[in-house]
């Protein structure tokens, strides 16, 4: 059974540029969340997509969006790149039903990021 | 709002040793989860163990053990006969419920190394 998997691994961008990273969620998942993971800091929680729409927000500009395909399937959007944006990006997914008991998250191995 | 906190960078412990790794937390919430998660080098979010605020009893697995007090708002973990594949860093998580939806706060992580 695969997990989550996120494409690339790692990317090397210039401040300014748009990146767009990929995560599929575990089979049988319905939700994907994006966390930031700056060095030495725990994951912020970016956004969370289920049927399609975002569900809930954390504290990035509008420069963060995202979109969640008919498959589960989502993608990270960055515009305007600037060098703190430098970080790994974790994908996780869940089933919407278990979280509500408490089973908690899937996630990938990240996308490292690095702005230059 | 909700906010967790790991206030041991850095923590060591001999092969076969117990370790107890402590993370604090704030909420005004009544029912609420709590999870430890392990990141190793490689990068992905492993689920330790997870604990439901309103069971009393610790959430035990395997070697992994949580000290739960809920009025101290303490949530510690365990590691008993530590073996040198627990060496990895350590994240106390809470899992926040606000639009209908959930996610993880994280604190920022404890690095366990075992030594041989």
């Amino acid at each position: 059974d695969a997990g989550v998997t996120q494409s690339p691994t790692h990317l090397i961008k210039t401040r300014g540029q748009q990146v767009t990273l990929r995560c599929s969620p575990k089979s049988g998942h319905d939700t994907v969340s994006w966390y930031q993971q700056a060095l030495g800091q725990g994951p912020q929680f970016i956004f969370q997509y289920y049927e399609e729409e975002e569900r809930q927000r954390g504290n990035f500009p509008d420069r963060f969006s995202g979109h969640q395909f008919p498959n589960y399937s989502s993608e990270l959007n960055v515009n305007a790149l600037l060098l703190g944006d430098s970080a790994l990006y974790l994908c996780a997914s869940s089933l919407v039903v278990r979280a509500e008991v408490g089973y908690g998250y899937t996630f990938g191995s990240g996308t490292r990021l690095t702005v230059v | 709002a909700q906010t967790v906190t790991q206030s041991q960078p850095e923590m060591s412990v001999q092969e076969a040793e117990t370790v107890t790794l402590s993370c604090t937390y704030d909420t005004s919430e009544s029912d609420y989860y709590l999870f430890w998660y392990k990141q190793p080098p490689s990068r992905q979010m492993i689920l330790v163990i997870r604990q439901e605020a309103y069971k009393q009893q610790n959430a035990t697995e395997n070697r992994f053990s949580v000290n739960f007090q809920k009025a101290a708002k303490s949530f510690s973990l365990k590691i008993s006969d530590s073996q040198l594949g627990d060496a990895a860093m350590y994240f106390c998580a809470y899992r926040s419920f606000t639009s209908g939806t959930y996610k993880y706060i994280f604190g920022t992580g404890t690095r366990l190394k075992v030594l041989a």
